[in-house]
């Protein structure tokens, strides 16, 4: 098992374009876990997927951004027309959802918008 | 609301000296506690974790915490650090049934040769 991988590990891009990150979960883990990181802060939960079904959004995830998991094994988050302050460092999480065992991250995709 | 709060933005403690990272959370039931280090760009790696039982939990690379209910902190402690210990640290505690992470700020720990 190689963990939690996430692609690309580094996305520049234009204002208003679309991007899509992938996260590749340790095998087995049915639950899968996003969170944004900006520079000086402690990760902030972004969403949650039991196997394909996504459970919890936070108020964070504007309409602008969604998250997938079709098969309950990989996800891919999309983040349309990106704007500058969408600029951070997007992690992703798996765990088995097993009582008294943790999540394991990713290395994260850092994305810069200008 | 559950939260976790890192009082120390940023300390600097010298090659050999001991360490002690504070964390303080809010949570109406028994706490998941974590402290997990992110190198630069890195993700992050779980040092230490606590769930119940022993209150004085020993993690990786030499780190242990201690759980104080009566205070609601969860400390980290190194006693000697090592100049690859230089990194940020965040104390998360599990918020509900969905195993999601509510994460301090961070501290960044600076070693001086």
């Amino acid at each position: 098992d190689t963990g939690v991988s996430q692609d690309p590990r580094h996305k520049i891009t234009k204002r208003g374009q679309n991007v899509t990150f992938r996260c590749d979960p340790i095998s087995e883990h049915n639950r899968l876990y996003w969170y944004r990181q900006t520079l000086g802060q402690g990760p902030e939960f972004l969403t949650y997927f039991q196997n394909e079904a996504q459970l919890e959004k936070s108020r964070l995830l504007s309409d602008r951004f969604s998250a997938e998991r079709p098969k309950g094994s990989f996800s891919t988050l999309e983040i349309q027309r990106t704007e500058q302050g969408d600029s951070a460092m997007y992690l992703c999480a798996s765990s088995s959802g097993d009582r008294n065992t943790e999540a394991f991250f990713g290395q994260g995709t850092r994305l810069t918008v200008v | 609301a559950q939260s976790v709060t890192q009082p120390d933005i940023h300390i600097t403690v010298s090659e050999g000296a001991s360490l002690e990272l504070r964390c303080n959370y809010s949570y109406g039931a028994t706490p998941y506690l974590f402290w997990y280090v992110q190198s630069p760009g890195q993700g992050l790696q779980l040092l230490l974790k606590y769930f119940s039982g022993d209150t004085l939990v020993q993690g990786i690379k030499g780190f242990e915490a201690e759980f104080k209910r009566s205070q609601s902190s969860f400390n980290l402690r190194k006693p000697s650090v090592h100049w690859s210990d230089a990194a940020e640290y965040f104390c998360a505690v599990l918020s509900g049934n969905t195993g999601k992470l509510i994460f301090g700020q961070g501290t960044t720990l600076q070693v001086k040769p």
